[in-house]
């Protein structure tokens, strides 16, 4: 069985660094194929991609993000840590994390909320 | 990369069937058959209703179909019913990862 499971502040404060950790289960990250990938949605609004890796290590990131997000992963953890700087209210969001099978995210996390207020 | 174009919100009676369109470029959706559609209820985190355009999970209903044309997906709800209520949102993988679409609402009259 799949899990994924979202950890890290709820509140930070406007330029300041968001770090969220993944910690999965039911699967390797060393398999070929696989993948994590990180989603959010601010309260109300559609879903948004920022950033997946592979189990090779290949990265992709959102275009519009690109230059505020990194995306690292522990194999041997079962993690997935995704780090995004200067943090601005409109970050504001439910954030997720996803296992990715070859084409498609087929699971998903429960999601964190995380707030950017002074 | 810009979001993937849905209608807003649409809307059946029980037991109609229901179209919603998704549509993108020849650098996204025309370009892959990775197509795929997401329900979300309010609070929850969405789950994977069809993969690669047009398969469908073990455990989602047979009453959930998908296709492409050009750069168009579209998602079909047939035998509409009460539950299928719910936000749905199309993604497409792209070649810096994948986009989302911008969302539409369904509502069982």
């Amino acid at each position: 069985q799949i899990t994924l499971k979202e950890s890290g502040p709820t509140l930070v404060k406007p330029t300041q660094t968001l770090t969220l950790t993944c910690t999965f289960s039911g699967f390797s990250l060393s398999t070929s194929g696989v993948g994590v990938g990180w989603i959010r949605q601010p309260p109300g609004k559609a879903l948004e991609w920022l950033a997946l890796i592979y189990w090779d290590d290949d990265k992709r990131y959102s275009p519009s993000l690109k230059s505020r997000l990194t995306i690292t992963k522990d194999t041997s953890k079962n993690q997935v840590v995704l780090t995004m700087t200067n943090m601005d209210p409109v970050d504001t969001a439910t954030y997720y994390c996803a296992h990715l099978s070859s084409t498609s995210v087929d699971y998903w996390g429960q999601g964190t909320l995380v707030t950017v207020s002074s | 990369q810009s979001a993937l174009t849905q209608p807003a919100s649409v809307s059946g009676s029980p037991g109609q069937s229901i179209t919603i369109s998704c549509t993108g470029t020849s650098s996204d959706v025309g370009g892959y058959n990775y197509v795929s559609w997401y329900q979300q209820h309010p609070g929850k985190a969405p789950k994977l209703m069809i993969y690669d355009v047009s398969n469908r999970p073990s455990g989602v209903s047979n009453r959930f179909s998908g296709s492409k044309s050009g750069n168009t997906a579209s998602l079909t709800i047939s035998g509409l019913q009460a539950e299928d209520e719910a936000d749905y949102y199309c993604s497409s993988y792209t070649s810096s990862g994948y986009v989302f679409g911008t969302g539409t609402k369904v509502t069982v009259l």
